[in-house]
């Protein structure tokens, strides 16, 4: 079974501060993804990364940015983070066409 | 523009009886199709994909869907359904490249 490992079910970050969100899969898969799910505006594609640094603007980029250094890993930066950043935050991944898996999400507070 | 409808918001249905959440899909092309279950605090997990050949699709927790072109649809069916399927079902759809398209999902209480 794919495995999606968030490092954090739960964070509370300040206004401002610089936040990373990691993720990590276990099945070779060459993409990857950040989603936001928000209540009443569904699943909206952040950043997606289709091999190791490379990366492609998804939905809702502006506020954030991504790095791939290695294949398993994909890191969503919040430069500075602000109020309405304050959401669940999914990742995954996927073999071509094949369907996501995703991890269990990070819920995000910013205060 | 490309989009996915989920009807209906929330369902409520006895266990014991049986389910059908509906779906339809507006592309140029046929899509490949999916469903998505997500439980509270959890992630989204793969229920079951359409790419081509049989309507009929057979996905895990014996979940499945029925792909019919003339109607734009792909509807998830149960023919019984457990408490612990209560949990939030989004349809999805993709071209096969990076963009997947979620429905609003449809949440479902199963009552006693």
């Amino acid at each position: 079974d794919v495995k999606v490992t968030q490092s954090s079910r739960y964070l509370v970050k300040r206004t401002g501060e610089k936040v990373f969100l990691e993720c990590v899969q276990d099945m070779d898969h060459e993409n990857m993804f950040w989603y936001r799910q928000d209540p009443g505006l569904g699943l909206r594609l952040i950043y997606f990364s289709y091999d190791v640094k490379m990366k492609e603007k998804g939905d809702i980029p502006e506020g954030y940015s991504v790095s791939r250094e290695k294949k398993e890993r994909f890191s969503l930066i919040l430069e500075s983070a602000s109020t309405n950043q304050t959401s669940m935050y999914l990742c995954a991944s996927s073999f071509g066409p094949q369907g996501l898996h995703f991890g269990n999400g990070t819920r995000l507070t910013v205060t | 523009a490309q989009s996915v409808t989920q009807p209906d918001i929330h369902i409520t249905v006895s266990e014991g009886a049986s389910l059908e959440l509906r779906c339809n899909y507006s592309y140029g092309a046929t899509p490949y199709l999916f469903w998505y279950v997500q439980s509270p605090g959890q992630g989204l997990q793969l229920l079951l994909k359409y790419f081509s050949g049989d309507t009929l699709v057979q996905g895990i927790k014996g979940f499945e869907a029925e792909f019919k072109r003339s109607q734009s649809s792909f509807n998830l069916r149960k023919p019984s359904v457990h408490w612990s399927d209560a949990a939030e079902y989004f349809c999805a759809a993709s071209t096969g490249g990076f963009k997947t398209i979620f429905g609003a999902g449809t949440r479902l209480f199963v009552k006693a």
